[in-house]
């Protein structure tokens, strides 16, 4: 099993630009997760997904959308980049139990916005 | 949820035990105390969870008191792999939804 699978995993845009993340997991999980770190902090949730069709706004969603068409496959999109989205975005899923903690993470994708 | 409280770092002497504390005070009797860690911005991983009894696995233990306003995670053999950033989190009910991560404390791990 590859786990959580980010593409790309480096990006540079310039401002005003738009670029699509791709998040993959293979372990049949309902819940998936998006997240994004700035230097020195810790994550905050931009969306989550609870199942295939559905997604949520999580803390800080503006400037974001989400799809979730495959249960497999968590997208998130920025349609008009902007210098303050430069960040570590960092996908997770979770089966759908309630008695487990356990958030599986993929490696990040680093985004720079210029 | 509960916010928590953690000492922005820690050191530590390899294979000495990590003892890495968190405050919870307003954690309610549905609440879950989890940790993670995240080492060197890779994805955080996750270390354990509990609720009102200690806990144990092969990565480390969890000491939660008694009134349940703190716990202490604890490295028993902290390796130079140990140095991370250390979350300790608090959430309602079982689930993982919506985990809010905070600074966590930066645990090193010195030689």
């Amino acid at each position: 099993n590859a786990g959580v699978t980010q593409t790309p995993k480096f990006r540079v845009l310039k401002t005003g630009q738009s670029m699509t993340l791709l998040c993959a997991q293979d372990m049949n999980h309902e819940y998936m997760y998006w997240y994004r770190q700035d230097p020195g902090m810790g994550l905050r949730l931009i969306h989550y997904s609870v199942g295939e069709g559905t997604t949520a706004k999580g803390e800080v969603p503006d400037g974001y959308n989400v799809s979730r068409l495959k249960k497999q496959n968590f997208l998130l999109g920025l349609e008009s980049a902007a210098p303050s989205q430069t960040s570590v975005y960092f996908c997770a899923s979770s089966p759908d139990r309630d008695y487990t903690g356990e958030l599986f993470f993929g490696e990040g994708s680093r985004l720079t916005v210029l | 949820d509960a916010k928590t409280t953690q000492p922005t770092s820690m050191d530590c002497a390899e294979g000495r035990a990590a003892n890495l504390p968190c405050n919870h005070s307003t954690i309610s009797g549905n609440e879950y105390v989890y940790w993670y860690r995240q080492i060197h911005s890779q994805g955080p991983q996750y270390i354990i969870h509990g609720l009102k009894n200690n806990e144990t696995n092969e990565m480390a233990s969890l000491i939660i008191t008694e009134d349940r306003k703190s716990s202490t995670l604890i490295l028993p053999h902290a390796t130079l792999r140990d140095t991370a950033v250390y979350y300790c989190i608090v959430r309602a009910g079982g689930s993982a939804r919506q985990l809010t991560f905070g600074s966590g404390t930066q645990l090193t791990v010195l030689p």
